[in-house]
């Protein structure tokens, strides 16, 4: 019964190359979302999806950055030119339903992305 | 615009002491309260959640008291642990719609 799986754990990627994060879900869940955490910071939004579908992807910078969850495969959030200000800690969560009371968030543990 | 306001951002408690933390927040139509525990290296996981029909929900060592005139809420941890070394957050959604919202953690060292 695994849970959500995120990989790489650790990404360490030179200015203007391209970070690519994978985020499995748990088993059953068809809903994921994304969050960044900078040092010292809480967890920030940056997109909700569905299958095929982006559902709200109000905190994703609008340029560089983009999400996928494809019908068969992970979920991908990739940064294109990553630059040192995309250092942080890259959360996954994934639930069954529209995350609420009875279809709570479960997270993975992360992928660190290091920009040098 | 911070929706989610949580403090302390570090505390110390002797072993076996309370540990309170809290949280306000700004959106009237929030109606969905969990709280989050982060250790080191590892994603949050769902420590306890409320409802704003409730005043106070309690498992085990672990207490959520909501206070909905006053957009607050607390999380206490009785007779705290050194294994309850973590960082907590406090998050809050309009359930079935938005996204959660989460606080900027409050990190807490149980000490002996």
């Amino acid at each position: 019964n695994a849970g959500v799986m995120q990989n790489p754990r650790h990404l360490v990627r030179r200015r203007g190359q391209e970070a690519r994060l994978r985020c499995s879900p748990m088993k059953g869940h068809s809903h994921v979302y994304w969050y960044r955490q900078l040092p010292e910071e809480g967890l920030k939004f940056m997109v909700y999806l569905q299958k095929e579908n982006i559902i709200d992807e109000s905190g994703m910078p609008k340029e560089r950055f983009s999400a996928e969850f494809p019908k068969e495969g992970p979920s991908i959030l990739r940064i294109q030119q990553v630059v040192r200000g995309d250092s942080a800690a890259y959360f996954c969560a994934s639930s069954p339903r529209t995350a609420g009371d009875n279809s709570p968030l479960h997270f993975g543990n992360g992928t660190r992305l290091t920009v040098t | 615009q911070q929706q989610v306001k949580q403090s302390p951002q570090s505390l110390i408690v002797q072993k076996g002491g309370i540990s309170i933390i809290n949280c306000a927040y700004e959106n009237t139509a929030f109606d969905y309260f969990p709280w989050y525990q982060q250790f080191p290296g590892k994603g949050p996981a769902l420590l306890i959640a409320i409802r704003p029909d409730v005043s106070e929900k309690k498992e085990g060592r672990f207490t959520i008291s909501f206070n909905k005139s006053a957009k607050q809420f607390s999380l206490h941890i009785m007779d705290s642990q050194p294994g309850d070394s973590a960082t907590y957050f406090c998050a809050a959604s309009l359930s079935g719609n938005t996204p959660l919202v989460f606080g900027k953690g409050t990190r807490l060292s149980v000490i002996a």
